[in-house]
């Protein structure tokens, strides 16, 4: 069965700090995405950082990074330099890429983040 | 290119009465899906449709119904409205189902907010 798991419901940083956010999943697929989203409190859904099963190389987005240990099923965003406008809520999500799984999505129950001045 | 719009952003429904969602996509994009969220909580996935004519139930159907008529449009309808149906429901859409960024970055609507009082 796919699924994410996120298990730091709150998390605080100090401003100008870097933060690890942690997502875990489970596939048993060999194909598949990572994604994650960042939600403020205006409530869209803004997309950050992509890391696909068969990328060699972390993915990297500026300020954002994602920590890929494929062994250990961990996709962990790294947010270097932390600014007051990261405090939102931040997704993992992730997509598997094969002809039977229904093409969903899936998500974690997210993480918040409060960047403290 | 407007990507993901939604209509309405928000709505106040009776206990029992009916309504549907709308959602428009103008990227061509084969996949879309319908969440909800509640409050504090992550997506669900409601429904989603691989291409016109094509849908399939996701993690809670139970209470709406769907079609996808055009590729552009994915209409969500929600029958005897209940309580536990107040929630955010974001509509979204994929291009496709490849190993790459480009084909699988979910593009999210703005959302509608729906009160069922």
């Amino acid at each position: 069965a796919q699924k994410i798991t996120q298990t730091q419901p709150g998390m605080f940083v100090q401003e100008k700090e870097a933060v690890t956010l942690d997502c875990t999943y489970d596939t048993s697929d060999p194909s598949y995405g990572l994604f994650w989203y960042k939600q403020p409190s205006s409530g869209e859904m803004i997309f950050l950082i992509y890391q696909g099963s068969y990328d060699q190389q972390n993915a990297t987005e500026g300020r954002y990074s994602l920590n890929f240990q494929k062994a250990r099923k961990s996709a962990n965003l790294v947010i270097s330099a932390s600014q007051l406008g990261d405090s939102a809520m931040y997704f993992c999500a992730m997509r598997v890429i094969a002809s039977n799984t229904g093409n969903q999505f899936y998500f974690g129950t997210g993480t918040s983040l409060t960047v403290i001045p | 290119n407007a990507g993901v719009t939604q209509t309405p952003k928000f709505r106040i429904l009776k206990i029992g009465q009916s309504m549907t969602l709308q959602c428009t996509q103008d990227m061509n994009h084969n996949y879309m899906y319908w969440y909800r969220q509640d409050p504090g909580m992550g997506l669900k996935l409601i429904y989603y449709s691989v291409g016109a004519g094509i849908t399939d139930k996701g993690e809670v159907p139970n209470g709406y119904n769907v079609s996808r008529s055009t590729t552009e449009d994915f209409p969500l309808r929600l029958e005897l409205a209940a309580p536990s149906q107040t929630s955010v429901y974001f509509c979204a859409s994929t291009l496709g189902q490849v190993r790459s960024l480009s084909y699988n970055e979910q593009f999210f609507g703005p959302g509608t907010r729906l009160t069922v009082l």
